[in-house]
C-alpha cells in the first residue's frame, strides 16, 4: 500500500523555524516528484513547493520563496520542507504528496496524499 | 500567479448533474492540458477525481468528468449522490517558476 506519513508540525513563534518530513512507502520513491500543499483553517488549498524526482530542479510558491527550501533523500525515501522566517500566515495543515509518473510532465496532478501536518505559528 | 477562479458553491439534487467551472488564463488552464481535479471532504485529505483535462484514476466514478475550452475547464458530476458532498478543487501546472496553481475552491451541497 502506498503511504505518505508527515511529521515535525507543531507550534512555533513568529520568525522561528521548523522542518517537517514526509516519509514514503510502497512505491519506487525516486522515481517521482514530490510536492507539499497547505490549507490554512477553513480555508482552500495552496500549492507551496514541489521537487522533481532526481531532487536536481525545485520549486515554490511566491509566498515562501527565499523562506522554505524543500529537499529529498531518496535513500531514505523522505521528503523535507525547511521553514525559515515563519509568519502568522504560515499557519495551516501541511500535506505531503506524490506526483503522477513522468510522461510528457512529472508535475501534472497529485495522486497520492498523506494526512497532513499541523503548523501554527503564534507568540 | 493568481489563483483560479471557481465559483463558491453548487448545488443539485440528488441524481441530477452538475458543472463547476474553473476560470484561469493562457498561463495555465489555457496554456497546458495538465489540469486536475481533487474532491476534499471535512477533515481528510484530497482525493484526485480528475487529470489531464479528462482522465480518472483508477478506482473513481465515472460519474466524474472534465473538459476544458479555452482558458476555463470544468468538471461534471452526473447522478449525483449524497456522497458527492464535500469541496472540490481544480488545479493547473504553469509552466513557470511557481510551478502549479490551485482553484479558489467550490463545495458542493446535495439537496
Amino acid at each position: 500500500e502506498i503511504q505518505l506519513l508527515e511529521s515535525g508540525g507543531g507550534l512555533v513563534q513568529p520568525g522561528g523555524s521548523l522542518r517537517l518530513s514526509c516519509a514514503a512507502s510502497g512505491f519506487t520513491f525516486s522515481n517521482y516528484a514530490m510536492g507539499w500543499v497547505r490549507q490554512a483553517p477553513g480555508r482552500g488549498l495552496d500549492w507551496v513547493s514541489s521537487i522533481r524526482n532526481s531532487g536536481a530542479n525545485t520549486y515554490y510558491a511566491d509566498s515562501v520563496m527565499g523562506r522554505f527550501t524543500i529537499s529529498r533523500d531518496n535513500s531514505k525515501n523522505t521528503v523535507s520542507l525547511l521553514m525559515n522566517g515563519l509568519r502568522a500566515e504560515d499557519t495551516a495543515i501541511y500535506f505531503c504528496a506524490k506526483y503522477l509518473e513522468c510522461s510528457s510532465n512529472c508535475y501534472r496532478a497529485f495522486d497520492i496524499w498523506g494526512q497532513g501536518t499541523l503548523v501554527t505559528v503564534s507568540s | 500567479q493568481s489563483a483560479l477562479t471557481q465559483p463558491a458553491s453548487v448545488s443539485g439534487s440528488p441524481g441530477q448533474s452538475i458543472t463547476i467551472s474553473c476560470t484561469g488564463t493562457s498561463r495555465d488552464v489555457g496554456g497546458y492540458d495538465y489540469v486536475s481535479w481533487y474532491q476534499q471532504h471535512p477533515g481528510k485529505a484530497p482525493k484526485l477525481i480528475i487529470y489531464d483535462v479528462n482522465s480518472r484514476p483508477s478506482g473513481v466514478s465515472n460519474r466524474f468528468s472534465g473538459s476544458k475550452s479555452g482558458n476555463t475547464a470544468s468538471l461534471t458530476i452526473s447522478g449525483l449522490q449524497a456522497e458527492d458532498e464535500g469541496d472540490y478543487y481544480c488545479t493547473s501546472f504553469t509552466g513557470s517558476r511557481t510551478l502549479y496553481v490551485f482553484g479558489t475552491g467550490t463545495k458542493v451541497t446535495v439537496l
